[in-house]
């Protein structure tokens, strides 16, 4: 069965600096797709980013990025020059590319950014 | 608004009542997903519906809970004989089917159960 670890529960970030949100999975399949979602409390969850595993090149969307290591089964997010708004709980996901569609999520890490 | 829609958005329950929820997806949307969200941890599927056919569930849907998307449309989650253990937020989601990670799941605000 394919899990997903979150190991930092917690982070803190100063606005306009940057930070890194671990995220490790466990799978013997080749061919996946990986998600980060963001949770603002009391909202609904939307998508930050994605990255199939076929390729090499690392995802970004505008201030996010990925460290995408596939044979170290890592999936870390990079928010840069972070802000007020990005305060929330982030989920890692992960999700077979096959019939099935189903995502395996992460326990999460709620992310405080401090003014 | 035409993002996916879940009602009621709190739910108060006794022990060994029955609950349904309903969700309204993106009208577009094909694919509607079911989640479990316990506090503290990320969410739980449960099952999917493709069009009106529900093409997977999970071992944590037991038999108290039913789902369905009768035309295609909406669906709702039912669960019968309500246990504390049930107390969670339950997530809806809907995609347009792709068969890429294009394929974006967007989830509704939830409905959270409370069983007394």
């Amino acid at each position: 069965a394919q899990t997903v670890t979150q190991s930092q529960p917690e982070m803190s970030v100063q606005e306009a600096e940057t930070v890194t949100l671990s995220c490790t999975y466990d799978t013997s399949e080749s061919d996946y797709y990986l998600f980060w979602y963001k949770q603002p409390p009391s909202r609904q969850m939307i998508l930050v980013i994605r990255q199939e595993a076929y390729k090499q090149q690392n995802a970004t969307e505008n201030r996010f990025s990925v460290n995408f290591q596939k044979a170290a089964k890592s999936f870390s997010l990079k928010i840069s020059d972070s802000q007020l708004g990005d305060a929330a709980m982030y989920f890692c996901a992960y999700r077979l590319n096959n019939y099935g569609q189903n995502f395996v999520f992460g326990p999460g890490t709620r992310l405080s950014v401090l003014p | 608004d035409t993002g996916v829609s879940q009602d009621p958005r709190h739910k108060i329950t006794k022990r060994g009542q029955n609950v349904t929820f309903r969700c309204d997806p993106i009208s577009e949307h094909n694919r509607l997903y079911w989640y479990r969200q316990t506090l503290g941890q990320g969410p739980e599927f449960l099952t999917y519906f493709q069009n009106e056919a529900q093409l997977e569930k999970s071992r944590l849907l037991s038999d108290r809970f039913s789902a369905e998307r009768p035309k295609g449309s909406f669906s709702t989650l039912e669960i019968q004989r309500t246990e504390q253990g049930d107390s969670a937020m339950y997530l809806c989601a809907s995609s347009l089917a792709s068969g890429s990670s294009r394929e974006t799941q967007y989830f509704g605000p939830g409905t959270r159960l409370l069983v007394l």
